[in-house]
């Protein structure tokens, strides 16, 4: 097993643009999660799956944004019409049900010019 | 609702010295707690991890303690190399609302110099 795999690693876009985050995560996890971690500050949770429902969802998670887990495998986070505070980190991690132990990906970096 | 403190940054520290980094919390139920560490550009690697009271968590020469009367999970190491320089992250996780997302504090930069 590879762990949790983020695709791309790295995205510079313009303001107005959509962009789409995909994220694999461990094969026999079942639950798994979205973050945003903005520059010197810890991870935020903006939403968890477990296998393909989405059973909560912050309150940083604006309109704009939407993640699917269509067939509770990989995941994707698209973010529509990207704003210069959308600039951050997003981290994904999966674990097993009744666990509490996440395991993080290596995180997609949004800059947004 | 559920919160981490940890001691703000950065910590410099010469090669061999110990370590401390302080974390408390604020949590409902019985949190599971974790430290992670974060080298620059990277994602988040589990560190350790303590599941009950008294638990000690320990790995690669660091320890921390969960300790519910104090509501504390203090990260430490004996021995610190330049290896060891990274930003770390004090993490609960709490089964109440069925979810066991994370609550991260701020982290701590640690820099050792040799």
């Amino acid at each position: 097993d590879t762990g949790v795999s983020q695709d791309p690693r790295h995205k510079i876009t313009k303001r107005g643009q959509n962009v789409t985050f995909r994220c694999d995560p461990i094969s026999e996890h079942n639950r798994l999660y979205w973050y945003r971690q903005t520059l010197g500050q810890g991870p935020e949770f903006l939403t968890y799956f477990q296998n393909e429902a989405q059973l909560e969802k912050s309150r940083l998670l604006s309109d704009r944004f939407s993640a699917e887990r269509p067939k509770g495998s990989f995941s994707t986070l698209e973010i529509q019409r990207t704003e210069q505070g959308d600039s951050a980190m997003y981290l994904c991690a999966s674990s097993l049900q009744g666990e509490p132990e996440a395991f993080f990906g290596q995180g997609t970096r949004l800059t947004v010019v | 609702g559920n919160s981490v403190t940890q001691m703000e940054g950065p910590v410099t520290l010469s090669e061999e010295a110990f370590l401390t980094i302080n974390c408390t919390y604020t949590a409902t139920g019985y949190p599971s707690l974790f430290w992670y560490v974060q080298y620059p550009g990277e994602g988040l690697q589990l560190l350790l991890k303590a599941t009950k009271a008294d638990d000690k968590g320990s790995n690669k020469g660091f320890e921390a303690t969960y300790r519910k009367e104090t509501t504390s999970f203090h990260l430490e190491k004996g021995s610190v190399q330049v290896s060891d320089s990274a930003v770390y992250f004090c993490a609960l996780s709490s089964s109440t609302s069925g979810t066991y997302k994370y609550i991260f504090g701020t982290g701590t930069r640690l820099k050792v110099l040799a």
